[in-house]
């Protein structure tokens, strides 16, 4: 079964600041798909990267970057020089080819950026 | 495109009372899925349709619950009848998998609260 796990609940740093949000995921499936997405106070499901299990490589889009490793089941994300707007519940989440396209999504973590 | 639609974007409404969502996807998906978040269970799959055709429904809640897609640009969730346990966030979501677009695009979400 898939399962994905976001250890941190909540983090709090000061503006600038870089920050790392931990992925841990669980699948038997050789073909799978990772995703970030972000939810802002106003509630919507904002969609930030999507990666398959075939695809190792790490990516950078201008200050988030996100680092998957299939030998550690680890797929995190880091923002680099923090800024309030990002202020949100980042959700990780996963999906295998054979259940279809369903996604398990982590618990989530709250980000606060103070000024 | 005009992304995933969706309303109302509030519901108010009494114990008892029917409460349908609808959903419109993004134009040429094939995949639509219904997602309910809560504090206590956080983001979790209710139902998914491949071509108007529902897949699985096995998150479906109870009988209470039911849904359905008479045609590829709609969907509705429809709650009868209503409990205050119901109050969450609905959200719908599709995408084009078999058009290799595997990322699915949410919809602003309907905040229920049945009192």
């Amino acid at each position: 079964a898939q399962k994905v796990t976001q250890a941190q609940t909540e983090i709090s740093v000061v503006e600038k600041e870089d920050v790392t949000l931990d992925c841990v995921y669980e699948t038997r499936d050789t073909t799978y798909y990772l995703f970030w997405y972000k939810q802002p106070p106003s509630g919507e499901l904002v969609f930030l990267i999507r990666r398959n299990s075939f695809d190792e490589q790490n990516e950078i889009s201008g200050r988030y970057s996100w680092n998957f490793q299939k030998s550690t089941s680890s797929f995190n994300f880091t923002i680099t020089a923090s800024q309030v707007v990002d202020s949100a519940v980042y959700f990780c989440a996963l999906s295998e080819e054979t259940s279809g396209s369903r996604l398990t999504f982590g618990e989530g973590t709250q980000l606060t950026v103070n000024p | 495109d005009a992304g995933v639609i969706q309303s109302p974007r509030h519901e108010v409404t009494e114990m008892g009372q029917e409460v349908t969502l609808r959903c419109k996807p993004i134009s040429g998906h094939d995949y639509l899925f219904w997602y309910r978040q809560t504090m206590m269970r956080g983001l979790e799959l209710l139902i998914y349709f491949n071509n108007n055709v529902p897949i699985d429904d096995s998150g479906m809640p109870e009988d209470r619950f039911s849904a359905k897609m008479p045609n590829a640009s709609f969907s509705t969730l429809k709650i009868q009848p209503s409990e205050p346990r119901d109050s969450a966030v609905y959200f719908c979501a599709s995408s084009s998998p078999t058009s290799g677009e595997e990322t699915q695009y949410f919809g602003p979400g309907t905040r229920l609260l049945v009192l």
